[in-house]
């Protein structure tokens, strides 16, 4: 088996930051996901990565930019916080798109 | 439209009866993942499923990929079934990615 941590759980930020998101899995999986909860909704794509350094453009990836630095970590940055946002990120990882695991997710508030 | 229809939309049910959830495809669907959504957010795995049929205790699941649906049945419901059930299917246009149903909220009542 084995595990997806997701930090921070809590994030809040003022309008206009920039604010970091950080994912690692210990599966060796090589896909990685960033995905956003709206509350009471479904999961929406905002990036992924087929492998070490590669980067792929989700559904909602504006106003987001991530990094794959290695194969066990994938970062996402939202690059300008708007006012009263509120979702969950969710991260996740899967064998070359197979079965996707989940993290425990980040929940951000912009005040 | 929606490419992932999820139905019913909420449903609640006296503890230790059965139901069935459904997801509606249209796209060409590959692959169906269900999942349960806690109350926590935490999102457990609950079938992979290529077209077929899988069984995992109370629970059961079918993947019918030419008349583009899935469905989740659930026995013996216990007050630990509830939470948001999601099912999520592989697109045939890319094999990475999934397009996920907006859930179904399931209530079960003592």
């Amino acid at each position: 088996g084995g595990i997806i941590t997701q930090t921070p759980k809590f994030l809040i930020g003022q309008e206009g930051q920039k604010l970091t998101l950080k994912c690692q899995q210990n599966f060796n999986h090589d896909t990685m996901y960033w995905y956003r909860q709206d509350s009471g909704k479904g999961l929406r794509l905002i990036y992924y990565s087929i492998t070490e350094n590669d980067l792929q453009k989700g559904d909602l990836s504006e106003g987001y930019d991530a990094s794959r630095e290695k194969k066990s970590s994938f970062s996402l940055t939202v690059t300008s916080a708007q006012k009263n946002e509120m979702a969950v990120f969710l991260c996740a990882s899967s064998i070359s798109g197979y079965e996707q695991y989940f993290g425990p997710g980040t929940r951000l508030t912009v005040l | 439209g929606d490419k992932v229809k999820q139905s019913p939309s909420a449903l609640s049910l006296q503890e230790g009866t059965n139901s069935a959830l459904r997801c509606n495809f249209s796209i060409a669907a590959t692959t169906v993942q269900w999942f349960l959504q806690n109350p926590r957010g935490s999102l457990m795995n609950l079938f992979y499923l290529v077209p077929g049929t899988k069984e995992n205790g109370r629970l059961k699941s079918a993947f019918d990929s030419k008349e583009s649906y899935s469905t989740l049945h659930i026995r013996d419901a216990q007050l630990e079934d509830s939470g948001t059930y999601f099912c999520a299917a592989g697109d045939d246009t890319n094999a990475y990615k999934v397009i996920f149903g907006k859930g179904t909220h399931l209530h079960v009542l003592p």
